[in-house]
């Protein structure tokens, strides 16, 4: 069976700080893996995915930036933290077989607190 | 530009009652609407699924209706409990796999 991790589950960090944010999948391959953050009175937002290693599509212009440099992970990065960078960040996968017809599968998540 | 909307934002029952949740999407060309919960805390889990040439689905006391043409999903609870008190999130799937998501019905059942 399928399985994604995300790590670390909680993080407090300093404004000007970095970050990185790990998202593990095991039992399958070659998945398509999504980055999404939930801000505080915000709805799910999509940030990054991606469809192979090394291939990453941006879809909001920001201060994060994520990489693939396994198939099954998918890493979350910033070089300096900012107050809005503060959220609830999913990881998910997909089959890539399955798209458009199949859920995509989350992450337990992980709670960035900035301050 | 696909939008997502949910009403209502928050809704409060007593035990038993039947309850339905709205989501409305603009943009017509989708691959599926997909239903979630969410746990206070915690990740996503997948309740529904229904494809675009689909009109319901349908999954124990959970039935989801599609209306394609008109924008619009309903996920209706039968007999609702306490433990379906959570945030029940419904998205829309548009190319390469992407999720957008509505903001979320927060649903409080009361004993």
């Amino acid at each position: 069976s399928q399985t994604i991790h995300q790590w670390p589950a909680t993080l407090v960090q300093p404004v000007g700080s970095p970050l990185s944010l790990e998202c593990t999948v095991e039992g399958t391959s070659n998945p398509n893996l999504y980055w999404y953050r939930q801000a505080a009175g915000r709805g799910l937002q999509l940030l990054f995915y991606s469809v192979g290693i090394g291939q990453i599509s941006s879809e909001v212009p920001q201060n994060l930036s994520a990489s693939r440099p396994q198939d099954r992970q998918f890493i979350l990065s910033s070089k300096k933290l900012l107050l809005s960078d503060s959220g609830f960040y999913l990881c998910a996968w997909i089959s890539v077989e399955r798209e458009g017809t199949d859920t995509q599968y989350f992450g337990p998540g992980t709670r960035l607190t900035v301050l | 530009k696909q939008e997502v909307t949910q009403i209502p934002a928050a809704l409060s029952v007593p035990e038993g009652e039947n309850l339905v949740l709205n989501c409305s999407f603009t943009d017509s060309a989708i691959y599926n609407l997909q239903w979630f919960r969410q746990d206070p805390g915690k990740g996503l889990t997948s309740l529904l699924l229904i494809q675009s040439s689909q009109r319901e689905q349908t999954s124990g006391r959970l039935n989801a209706s599609l209306d394609k043409s008109s924008g619009r999903s309903t996920l209706y609870i039968a007999a609702s409990q306490p433990g379906d008190s959570a945030t029940y999130l419904c998205a829309v799937e548009v190319n390469t796999g992407k999720l957008i998501f509505g903001q979320g019905t927060t649903l409080q059942v009361k004993p």
